[in-house]
């Protein structure tokens, strides 16, 4: 079945370092990915996402790149900041509109200053 | 635009009693809604999908008896964990879909003592 794999963590950085968060994908066919970002005690917010292959997602710094030769979609930020601490999950969604999403293990980012 | 909430956003019962959580988009209205369960440092768990006027679909494994969810209107879907035990303290999330993106809520953090 579809699924999503992430590198193991957790990353520990320091403010202005380069991030690059690894995420893998198995899947029929083509389907939009998304990066969700949960800050401490929060809910899951959608980072950004990426509709088809070569499409690059970005938003706040962060950028990923839907790549259908390496199935593969790895979340990079130039230069973190201590803002950014918080788990990050890699999911693809289930078939079409309203359906269920498949989330990565999710990854703990910590940037200290 | 895109808004969920849940209600409470925390809440500590006794082992035995049941508990309802509320999940409610505030500013679009949702046919699905999903119960997402997380373990602490693990990823989210789905447990059911909420459809609007019918009965939820629940997860492999997700009792259904124990996790009831109704979703009575458009715009609100709840979670009434019976008879609760220790082993149901958990953070539990919603989302509500909207198109093809789902939009999470803030999440609710249950304690059963």
């Amino acid at each position: 079945g579809d699924s999503v794999t992430q590198m193991e963590g957790p990353v520990t950085l320091s403010e202005e370092a380069f991030l690059t968060i690894n995420c893998t994908y198995t899947a029929t066919g083509y389907p939009s990915l998304f990066w969700y970002v949960q800050y401490p005690g929060e809910g899951l917010q959608l980072l950004l996402k990426a509709t088809k292959a070569d499409d690059k997602g970005s938003n706040k710094g962060f950028e990923a790149t839907y790549r259908k030769e390496t199935t593969s979609f790895h979340l990079e930020k130039g230069s973190v900041q201590v803002s950014d601490s918080a788990v990050y999950f890699c999911a693809l969604p289930k078939g079409g509109a309203n359906s269920k999403l498949t989330f990565g293990k999710g990854i703990t980012l910590s940037v200290r200053p | 635009g895109a808004v969920v909430s849940q209600h409470p956003s925390r809440v500590i019962c006794k082992s035995g009693t049941s508990v309802k959580i509320e999940c409610r988009s505030l500013d679009f209205q949702a046919t699905t809604m999903f119960w997402y369960r997380q373990f602490p440092k693990k990823s989210l768990m789905l447990m059911a999908t909420s459809n609007e006027g019918s009965k939820a679909t629940y997860e492999q494994g997700v009792e259904k008896d124990k996790f009831l969810i109704n979703h009575a209107s458009l715009t609100l879907s709840t979670l009434t964990v019976t008879s609760a035990h220790p082993e149901d303290s958990s953070f539990y999330i919603c989302s509500a879909s909207r198109h093809y993106e789902q939009y999470f809520g803030p999440g609710t953090r249950l304690t059963v003592t």
